[in-house]
């Protein structure tokens, strides 16, 4: 069974600075997706970006960027130049498409609640 | 708008009296899911459905419900609620994904307690 884990419940980043959240993902599929969800207090989820596993070229969405190393089963987000509004519970989902992918079911890691100091 | 509505926002109940949450989408999607979300666990999938009539279990199935009757609407029953239960509820829909990536819209949430 596919697995995401988040292994930073928490992180704390200044106004203006960059963080990176690590996320790690055990899968024996070879054709899958990632993402970056973010959960501001709200509880609305917001996707930040996602990766195609086939794709070698890192994802980048204006301020938020992804390292995606396949053969490490790594996908940590970066956020640079954080903001008061960059503030939330940031999780980490897999996607796989075998069986074919039919089924739109995402697997979630566990969050990182990212502060941002002012 | 585009959107998933999920009703209530906010739930508070009692062991054992039977509640739904419903969802409803206005957006002609076939695939409907129901996520819980507990600190600590992340977001975990209940039950989804591919289209009318068609629904299938999660990772999370017990203690609960869903029907699809009409293809805008998947209702989450909770028949005989316990206090397990309190969490926050997520309904998300989207086209049939098949091979490509189809966009999962999640309704606002639903934050149940269970007494």
């Amino acid at each position: 069974a596919q697995t995401v884990t988040q292994s930073q419940p928490e992180m704390s980043v200044q106004e203006a600075e960059t963080v990176t959240l690590s996320c790690t993902y055990d899968t024996s599929e070879s054709d899958y997706y990632l993402f970056w969800y973010k959960q501001p207090p709200s509880r609305q989820m917001i996707l930040v970006i996602r990766q195609e596993a086939y794709k070698q070229q890192n994802a980048t969405e204006n301020r938020f960027s992804v390292n995606f190393q396949k053969a490490a089963k790594s996908f940590s987000l970066k956020i640079s130049d954080s903001q008061l509004g960059d503030a939330a519970m940031y999780f980490c989902a897999y996607r796989g498409l075998s069986y074919g992918g039919a089924t739109n079911k995402l697997i979630f890691g566990t969050g990182t609640l990212l502060a941002v100091q002012p | 708008e585009a959107q998933v509505t999920q009703n209530p926002r906010y739930l508070i109940t009692v062991t054992g009296k039977k509640l739904t949450v419903t969802c409803s989408q206005n957006m002609n999607h076939e695939y409907m899911s129901w996520y819980r979300q507990d600190p600590g666990l992340g977001l975990r999938q209940i039950y989804y459905s591919m289209n009318v009539e068609v629904t299938d279990k999660g990772d999370v199935p017990e203690g609960y419900k869903v029907s699809r009757k009409e293809k805008r609407n998947f209702p989450l029953i909770l028949e005989s609620p316990s206090p397990n239960q309190t969490s926050l509820y997520f309904c998300a829909s989207s086209l049939l994904a098949t091979r490509s990536n189809e966009k999962l819209f999640f309704g606002s949430g639903t934050q149940l307690s269970v007494l």
